[in-house]
């Protein structure tokens, strides 16, 4: 079973709507989660951290289910800047190998 | 503040010829280094981290090898490329240890082997 799974997508999505993804990790003994976003020919870009309690920064948000083993952003109000890969990545206290999830490409349309 | 740096930026090497690329993190002390290579439209693979200098733990088998000369260098190499080679490299640096802090990237090397 792969470590870090996220649906490949595309997502082609409407400017000004809601668009969510989810990222499923393998591994229970995961404690730390970051939502990444990469943009074409780039280098990936840390966009937030995920905590426990879910958090929140402007149109994002990203949740943490521990029972389910998944993590989630969801963009509100989305722009054609969204427009990117989003790069979910997950990692073990004690661990310093970090996966990725391989990501998930999102299309904002005009 | 800390900051990453790669060379060069994009590079063509034919089959069979050496490669050494560099990176190097300014700004901290003792961090974590990865290598990390991203071929066209796919995923990162891990190829090589590093907790401190002279360790390197390799992830992949492959013809590449990596050294960490410096705290804050990290070296990637290979004697002999191959077509299979080719991909964007991406150097990170982690600020702690244990896995729980976020992850920093360079701005890559684009490798094209011909």
């Amino acid at each position: 079973r792969k470590e870090v799974e996220q649906d490949p997508g595309p997502f082609n999505v409407p400017e000004g709507a809601t668009v969510a993804f989810n990222c499923t990790y393998s591994n229970s003994a995961s404690q730390s989660f970051f939502w990444y976003r990469q943009d074409c020919r780039k280098e990936p870009k840390l966009l937030m951290s995920v905590y426990s309690s879910g958090n929140e920064d402007g149109r994002f948000t990203a949740q943490l289910n521990r029972a389910s083993q998944y993590i989630s952003l969801l963009i509100r109000d989305s722009k054609l800047s969204d427009s990117a890969t989003y790069l979910c990545v997950v990692n073990e206290f004690g661990d310093d190998k970090i996966i990725f999830g391989k990501g998930t490409r999102l299309h904002i349309l005009p | 503040s800390q900051t990453i740096h790669q060379w060069p930026a994009t590079l063509v090497q034919p089959v069979g010829s050496p490669l050494s690329l560099e990176c190097t993190v300014e700004g901290t002390s003792n961090p974590n280094l990865y290598w990390y290579r991203q071929a066209a439209g796919r995923g990162l693979q891990l190829l090589f981290y590093s907790v401190g200098i002279g360790q390197i733990s390799s992830e992949v088998p492959q013809n590449l090898s990596a050294s960490r000369p410096q705290d804050r260098q990290f070296i990637l190499s290979s004697k002999k490329l191959l077509l299979s080679d080719s991909g964007f490299y991406l150097c990170a640096w982690t600020p702690m240890k244990g896995g729980l802090y976020e992850q920093y990237f360079g701005p890559g090397t684009r490798l094209t082997v011909t």
